[in-house]
């Protein structure tokens, strides 16, 4: 059964906090994908990555980091959290075309 | 812990064929059922669904809710290779638009 895991389904962080979210997939995906779900704004990509230690900007990826130093792994870092930042924060991994999405991560940010 | 389900997994059909995809959940307070279909890096907002046996169109597309069973379809009529994508199903429950989403269907439309 394939799986993409993230750390944590709430969580709650004070502004100026640095503040991890991590994501495992189990299917040995090269692509991994960090979104973000607002109101009305659907689904915006924030970073990707195609391999380790390789990283690309996706639409909205002011405020947010991203490391990839393993295959399975990719972490999204919020080095200052802002509240603006409170959202819902999806992880995603694909290989040819098929993607498999995590639960997500209800971030809030006070 | 909430849950969506979606099925089947994957799909392969050839163009014209009419396909449904389903989407079922578990969720305490639902609010409401969307779909999105991803074809390259970020996923597209379909349909939002609240009210049970209401359907939603949009061209070739279509969807439906039933509350009573804790289920939605998608329809897509006269596929095109244009369809192949990975449709995604989430339900947000409870207040502060909590989403919890499926592990999407990926459609492949032969010619």
């Amino acid at each position: 059964d394939v799986k993409v895991t993230q750390s944590s389904r709430y969580l709650v962080k004070r502004t100026g906090e640095k503040v991890f979210l991590e994501c495992v997939q189990d299917m040995d995906h090269e692509n991994m994908f960090w979104y973000r779900q607002d109101p009305g704004l659907g689904l915006r990509l924030i970073y990707f990555s195609y391999d380790v230690k390789m990283k690309e900007k996706g639409d909205i990826p002011e405020g947010y980091s991203v490391s990839r130093e393993k295959k399975e792994r990719f972490s999204l870092i919020l080095e200052s959290a802002s509240t603006n930042q409170t959202s819902m924060y999806l992880c995603a991994s694909s290989l040819a075309g098929f993607a498999f999405f995590g639960q997500g991560t209800r971030l809030t940010v006070v | 812990e909430d849950k969506v389900v979606q099925s089947p997994l994957s799909l392969v059909v050839h163009e014209g064929d009419t396909v449904t995809l389903n989407c079922s959940y578990e969720v305490t307070n639902f609010r409401s059922l969307l779909w999105y279909e991803q074809e390259k890096k970020a996923p597209t907002f379909l349909f939002m669904l609240t009210s049970s046996g209401i359907e939603k169109k949009s061209g070739r597309l279509s969807s439906i809710l039933d509350k009573k069973e804790l289920s939605s379809i998608l329809n897509i009529t006269a596929t095109q290779t244009g369809d192949s994508a990975i449709y995604l199903c989430a339900v947000e429950a409870d207040a502060g638009n909590m989403l919890t989403f499926g592990g999407g269907t990926r459609l492949m439309v032969k010619p």
